[in-house]
């Protein structure tokens, strides 16, 4: 079974603090989705992580994709009212060859609150 | 354009009822898919279609009908629906690339919120 393990689950902070969501598993992945819900809304992609090691920025936030692309982490500078939302990482599940049952494992979310 | 739509945005339907929703995209996708999503919950997966075939259920209840009419829509059709379906569904499409690295990002549409009296 592949399981991803999402910390913190809730996470409430004041605007312009900095924070670090994290994404675990014993599993390797070939890849790493981090995606961000606002209430009644679907999730909107953030970034796809491919290689280990590998990070990337936008614009506040940072991703990183563990060596062993078994981990990922997403770290917010000075985070805003605007960043309030589910945090989700979510990643392929290794099926059959070519894909054909293709499948993403979710971790189970981070609820950001960010306070004005 | 990295869009999926989804109507309606909302539906309140009672148990008797038939309603369908209807999800669109136009990216070439040939993988779209169907979630359930409780509140402050992940999506669950319920069924995928690939290259207009249903290719996965993941034992969803008959009460629940998928249809994929061509590559760009996919319909999921309701009937004798029960309070506990009440959720947000969601849809979702991916490119289905082939190849054994499954590097094949979602996207997902913005959702029907669907109530169930």
């Amino acid at each position: 079974t592949q399981l991803l393990e999402q910390s913190p689950q809730f996470l409430s902070i004041q605007e312009g603090e900095n924070l670090t969501v994290y994404c675990n598993s014993s599993s390797v992945f070939s890849s790493l989705q981090w995606y961000r819900q606002e209430p009644g809304e679907g999730p909107v992609l953030l970034v796809t992580v491919v290689t280990g090691g590998e990070v990337k920025k936008l614009k506040r936030l940072t991703f990183q994709f563990g060596d062993a692309r078994k981990d990922s982490s997403l770290h917010i500078t000075a985070a805003q009212p605007g960043d309030t939302g589910l945090y989700l990482c979510a990643a392929p599940r290794m099926g059959n060859s070519g894909g054909s049952n293709y499948k993403l494992t979710f971790g189970k979310g981070t609820l950001l609150t960010v306070n004005p | 354009d990295t869009e999926v739509t989804q109507t309606p945005k909302h539906l309140v339907m009672g148990m008797t009822n038939k309603k369908s929703l209807k999800c669109e995209q136009h990216m070439g996708h040939r993988a779209m898919y169907w979630y359930k999503q409780k509140a402050k919950k992940p999506p669950e997966l319920m069924f995928v279609y690939s290259y207009e075939k249903l290719s996965i259920n993941e034992s969803v209840p008959s009460r629940f009908s998928p249809e994929c009419p061509n590559s760009s829509l996919l319909n999921l059709h309701l009937h004798a629906l029960q309070p506990e379906d009440s959720a947000l569904y969601l849809c979702a499409s991916s490119l289905r690339t082939s190849g054994r690295d499954n590097f094949d990002t979602q996207y997902f549409g913005p959702g029907t919120r669907l109530t169930v009296l």
